[in-house]
């Protein structure tokens, strides 16, 4: 069965600077996707990036950027110039390609801190 | 239109009380999904329709009744819940199977009192 691991379960990070966020996984499975989303105190679950896992090239969205090494089983999220508005839960995921639908496996999260 | 919405936010019940939730999405996506989220956790799958289908039911109790009544909506009905069902209630849709990613609605705060 697939697990993921959020090993840090809170963290704080200064505005402007950058912090990274990680993820661990365990799977057999050579095809699937990997996902961070953030769900802010107000509730409502956004994804921020998703990974390929047959991509080499590593996911970047504006400030948020991953660190995917695949062979470690690895999948961490930096976020750069953070801002007050970065505070949130961020979860990491994990989906099998092409497996059943609602096959989305949480990590525990990480709270993110951002002080002005 | 690129948004789950859910109704109501919030909904504070009785131990004998009926009543509904309801979702919302018009991105054409044929997949929808429930979760209950307690606080600090993660959120944990209850139900998911495919094309209409309840194709997966996480031994949820029978207290929630899912429904979709078409391909844009999903209801959870619940009735003789207990105090431990209080949760934060999610839904979410996806696109077609070869592109997973899943959108969330805000929520609804469900208290059982």
């Amino acid at each position: 069965a697939q697990t993921v691991t959020q090993s840090q379960p809170e963290m704080s990070v200064q505005e402007a600077e950058t912090v990274t966020l990680s993820c661990t996984y365990d799977t057999s499975e050579s095809n699937y996707y990997l996902f961070w989303y953030k769900q802010p105190p107000s509730r409502q679950m956004i994804l921020v990036i998703r990974q390929e896992a047959y991509k080499q090239q590593n996911a970047t969205e504006n400030r948020f950027s991953v660190n995917f090494q695949k062979a470690a089983k690895s999948f961490s999220l930096k976020i750069s110039d953070s801002q007050l508005g970065d505070t949130a839960m961020y979860f990491c995921a994990f989906m099998n390609y092409g497996g059943s639908q609602g096959n989305l496996i949480f990590g525990k999260g990480t709270k993110l801190s951002v002080k002005p | 239109d690129t948004e789950v919405t859910q109704t109501p936010k919030h909904l504070v019940m009785g131990m004998t009380n009926k009543k509904s939730l309801k979702c919302e999405q018009h991105m054409g996506h044929r997949a929808m999904y429930w979760y209950k989220q307690k606080a600090k956790k993660p959120p944990e799958l209850m139900f998911v329709y495919s094309y209409e289908k309840l194709s997966i039911n996480e031994s949820v109790p029978s207290r929630f009744s899912p429904e979709c009544p078409n391909s844009s909506l999903l209801n959870l009905h619940l009735h003789a819940l207990q105090p431990e069902d209080s949760a934060l209630y999610l839904c979410a849709s996806s696109p077609p199977l070869e592109d997973n990613e899943q959108f969330f609605g805000p929520g609804t705060r469900l208290t059982v009192l």
